[in-house]
């Protein structure tokens, strides 16, 4: 069975501090990807970023950085000097290429706030 | 405004009635995925279309619901006799599915209160 888990339900941090969150995921398969998605007050679910299990290079966009680590089942998100816009609900997800609806297998979600 | 569309964005009802809920995807979009989201929790997976045809159910699935997207375009998930459990978040996402995985994008959702 497929498994995300987010350990970290809130987190709260003071406005330009760098913040992780952590997730770590569970499959047998070989071929599968792996999401982050933010979800602010409004409810809509905004992509972030994929990564496939065959790319392990880390990733830089802005102020967002993402460590894919297979030997750990890991792959976490850090904001660096966050903002208050950065506040919300942040969800990582997993699916396989052998599940071929590509079903998304979310985790609990971690609620992030940051105060200025 | 091209990303997916849902409506109602909130509906109340009683326990026992039938509610309807509709999601218009991206244009270009072959698949649509119907999700359910608990307060709290990650959203969890009901059902998906590729094209018209529904592909594959949830368990979570009961028989009281059912989606439709007759020509491969639109959706809608109806609920019918309404329990205080199917109180929710109902997301909708659409992707193009040319080769490989391609991102869902999500809509708005619906939220529904069951009293």
């Amino acid at each position: 069975a497929q498994k995300v888990t987010q350990a970290q339900t809130e987190i709260s941090v003071v406005e330009k501090e760098d913040v992780t969150l952590d997730c770590v995921y569970e499959t047998r398969d070989t071929t599968y990807y792996l999401f982050w998605y933010k979800q602010p007050p409004s409810g809509e679910l905004v992509f972030l970023i994929r990564r496939n299990s065959f790319d392990e290079q880390n990733e830089i966009s802005g102020r967002y950085s993402w460590n894919f680590q297979k030997s750990t089942s890991s792959f976490n998100f850090t904001i660096t000097a966050s903002q208050v816009v950065d506040s919300a609900v942040y969800f990582c997800a997993l699916t396989s290429l052998y599940n071929q609806g590509g079903k998304l297998i979310f985790g609990q979600g971690t609620e992030l706030s940051v105060k200025p | 405004d091209t990303g997916v569309s849902q409506d109602p964005r909130h509906k109340i009802t009683k326990r026992g009635q039938n509610v309807t809920f509709r999601c218009d995807p991206i244009s270009e979009h072959n698949r649509l995925y119907w999700y359910r989201q608990t307060l709290g929790q990650g959203p969890e997976f009901l059902t998906y279309f590729q094209n018209e045809a529904q592909l594959e159910k949830s368990r979570l699935l009961s028989d009281r619901f059912s989606a439709e997207r007759p020509k491969g375009s639109f959706s809608t998930l109806e609920i019918q006799r309404t329990e205080q459990g199917d109180s929710a978040m109902y997301l909708c996402a659409s992707s193009l599915e040319i080769a490989g995985y391609n991102e869902q994008f999500f809509g708005p959702g619906t939220r529904l209160t069951v009293l």
